[in-house]
């Protein structure tokens, strides 16, 4: 069965200085989809960035990009100059493929990220 | 605007007394689940539908039942709740043949089981 797992509870960052989750999974397929999902005070699930496992290219977007080992199975999210309003939860997620239970999310359990100005 | 509903977004209850969370897409999407989300364990899901009619246990199925009567609904119904079903809940969609692609997010449903 896959496993992901976030080893930080939490993590603390100043403003403007840059962070990293760390997020490790198990698996033994070979195609698959690795997520990281942000969740603030409001609840609601924001994706962050999504990497597709057949890419080498680590994904980007704005801020937030990923360090993707696969031979390691280690998926880290850098977010550079944080923000206030990056004060969040961050849970990892795996995607299995969907023939393999419809494709579920297993999440970690997730890294609560503090930001101080 | 694109977007998943959760019904009711907050519910304290009694044990074994029958409650239905609704969920509805406007996304025309195939694939919906249901996940339940508790500190230190992240969401774990508890099921899915590929489409109308067809459903399926995901990890934590006890307890629950689902139906899919419709594409846009998907309604998490509990018989006898519990305690131990005290949870914040999700309802997710996405479209069945893009499955590198986000799933969608309803607002979670607090429910408190006393």
């Amino acid at each position: 069965a896959q496993t992901v797992t976030q080893s930080q509870p939490e993590m603390s960052v100043q403003e403007a200085e840059t962070v990293t989750l760390s997020c490790t999974y198990d698996t033994s397929e070979s195609d698959y989809y690795l997520f990281w999902y942000k969740q603030p005070p409001s609840r609601q699930m924001i994706l962050v960035i999504r990497q597709e496992a057949y890419k080498q290219q680590n994904a980007t977007e704005n801020r937030f990009s990923v360090n993707f080992q696969k031979a390691a199975k280690s998926f880290s999210l850098k977010i550079s100059d944080s923000q206030l309003g990056d004060a969040a939860m961050y849970f990892c997620a795996y995607r299995s493929p969907i023939y393999n239970q419809g494709g579920k999310l297993i999440f970690g359990q997730g890294t609560e990220l503090s930001v101080k100005p | 605007e694109a977007q998943v509903t959760q019904n009711p977004r907050y519910l304290i209850t009694v044990t074994g007394k029958k409650l239905t969370v609704t969920c509805s897409q406007n996304m025309n999407h195939e694939y919906m689940s249901w996940y339940r989300q508790d500190p230190g364990l992240g969401l774990r899901q508890i099921y899915y539908s590929m489409n109308v009619e067809v459903t399926d246990k995901g990890d934590v199925p006890e307890g629950y039942k689902v139906s899919r009567k419709e594409k846009r609904n998907f309604p998490l119904i509990l018989e006898s709740p519990s305690p131990n079903q005290t949870s914040l809940y999700f309802c997710a969609s996405s479209a069945r043949l893009a499955e590198s692609y986000e799933q969608y997010f309803g607002p979670g449903t607090r429910l408190t089981v006393t």
